[in-house]
């Protein structure tokens, strides 16, 4: 299995603000994911983070709101801008190094004010 | 979007067999079944996947119909920390974006002592 990591572990930050999530693997993968699980919710897709590219987002999330860079194989940022008390969530990233076994990091826990 | 119905919550005694069900009525030829499951504020951790074969590995086992519309994810012996929501997910297996994870509400299964 792949190690993720993921800094900060948890923020509290002040509506308007924008902070930035790293997720960082313990090595080369081809693939990285970014999730977003709102209070009581189950897990939401983001964005595939493309390494060398831009991101591709789902349906309903969009770059200005939240920036993704990949610039190697193990290394990703989220960042979630201008933020409100709606984007209180645990923030995801997940890898995936086989071809089939995709593995979640520890996540970071959002907290808006 | 989720692809996959579960119960939204079960219960278990500690030591005996959860048996976790999932309906995936449209289901694709080449789309696997995963299992993930996901303990109070941590990261989803994988159990398990499979086509159309049974499946088994030191955590679980996964039985598929023959038809491949549904599925059980079987604990043979439930502990107190097997207690977490278990989410059914159909998706491909290639490590591309075909491997994107869509997650449901999963079933919650409390296990008592």
């Amino acid at each position: 299995s792949a190690v993720i990591s993921q800094k900060p572990s948890r923020d509290i930050c002040q509506r308007g603000t924008s902070l930035t999530i790293q997720c960082q693997v313990d090595s080369q993968v081809t693939m990285m994911f970014w999730y977003r699980q709102q209070p009581g919710q189950s897990l939401t897709l983001i964005a595939t983070a493309n390494q060398g590219s831009e991101a591709t987002y789902e349906s309903g999330f969009v770059i200005d709101k939240f920036p993704i860079s990949r610039p190697n194989l193990t290394f990703s940022t989220l960042t979630v801008s201008n933020m409100s008390p709606e984007d209180s969530s645990i923030y995801l990233c997940s890898v995936t190094r086989e071809v089939d076994t995709q593995y979640f990091g520890p996540g970071t826990r959002l907290t808006v004010l | 979007d989720a692809k996959t119905t579960q119960p939204p919550s079960m219960d278990c005694a500690e030591g005996r067999a959860a048996n976790l069900p999932c309906n995936h009525s449209t289901i694709s030829g080449n789309e696997y079944v995963y299992w993930y499951r996901q303990i109070h504020s941590q990261g989803p951790q994988y159990i398990i996947h499979g086509l159309k074969n049974n499946e088994t590995n030191e955590m679980a086992s996964l039985i598929i119909t023959e038809d491949r519309k549904s599925s059980t994810l079987i604990l043979p012996h439930a502990t107190l920390r097997d207690t977490a929501v278990y989410y059914c997910i159909v998706a491909y297996d290639r490590g591309s974006t075909l491997g994107r994870l869509y997650f449901g509400r999963g079933t919650q299964l409390t296990v008592w002592p």
